[in-house]
């Protein structure tokens, strides 16, 4: 059983489209952080929310930390090819990071 | 400054052999720690050290167990290697222990247990 659970698993739109990718736990975590992993390659750190309700952007993306500090969200404007890839959330207690399964996101040109 | 670096890339054992995995963190750092991403699994915690100590330990049985290097690099090792061990090993390393320590990711090694 997943500590953390994301939906939806796969994703597939076209280029310009938006995007959300969610992230749901029952738990409560000192921080929670999005990744993206592109094949054959380790997961790449995107951002790290800490603050219940805290909102986040890095330029075309959106991320967002529930108020409870248990959930988070990720929305991608205007989707490129270049977003294409798996993307985890995972969160942080105790020094221990537990990820989602991940959603595979494929932005097709 | 280079990243965290892994080998073998790939790995093919059979069962009941033992594999043993390899990662060297990025310069500074002191805590490794290691994941297993199996298919549709998603990463899970295995093991997590920090200054040559063993830390934390996720839900896996004995059979996987590890070890840290005076120079901070880190190796882990599966006994008696099962079909379902198959499964990238990701290793991240941090700077310093406080908590919330960004961790990066390297490359990982696929292991194929035949």
């Amino acid at each position: 059983t997943q500590l953390l659970e994301q939906s939806p698993q796969f994703l597939s739109i076209q280029e310009g489209e938006n995007l959300t990718v969610y992230c749901n736990s029952s738990s409560v975590f000192s921080s929670l952080q999005w990744y993206r992993q592109e094949p054959g390659e380790g997961p790449v750190l995107l951002v790290t929310v800490v603050t219940g309700g805290e909102v986040k952007k890095l330029k075309r993306l959106t991320f967002q930390f529930g108020d409870a500090r248990k959930d988070s969200s990720l929305h991608i404007t205007a989707a490129q090819p270049g977003d294409t890839g798996l993307y985890l959330c995972a969160g942080e207690s105790d020094y221990k990071l537990s990820f989602g399964a991940g959603t595979t996101v494929t932005v097709r040109a | 400054e280079a990243g965290v670096t892994q080998s073998p890339t790939h790995l093919i054992k059979t069962r009941g052999q033992q594999a043993t995995l390899r990662c060297s963190p990025i310069s500074g750092h002191t805590s490794v720690y290691w994941y297993q991403q199996a298919l549709g699994l998603g990463l899970q915690f295995l093991l997590w050290y920090d200054e040559g100590e063993e830390r934390n330990r996720g839900n896996f049985p004995p059979r996987f167990s590890g070890r840290q290097f005076p120079n901070y690099s880190s190796e882990l090792n599966v006994n008696a290697l099962e079909l379902e061990d198959s499964a990238l090993y990701l290793c991240a390393s941090s700077y310093g222990t406080s908590g919330g320590e960004t961790q990066y990711f390297g490359p990982g090694t696929r292991l194929l247990v035949l």
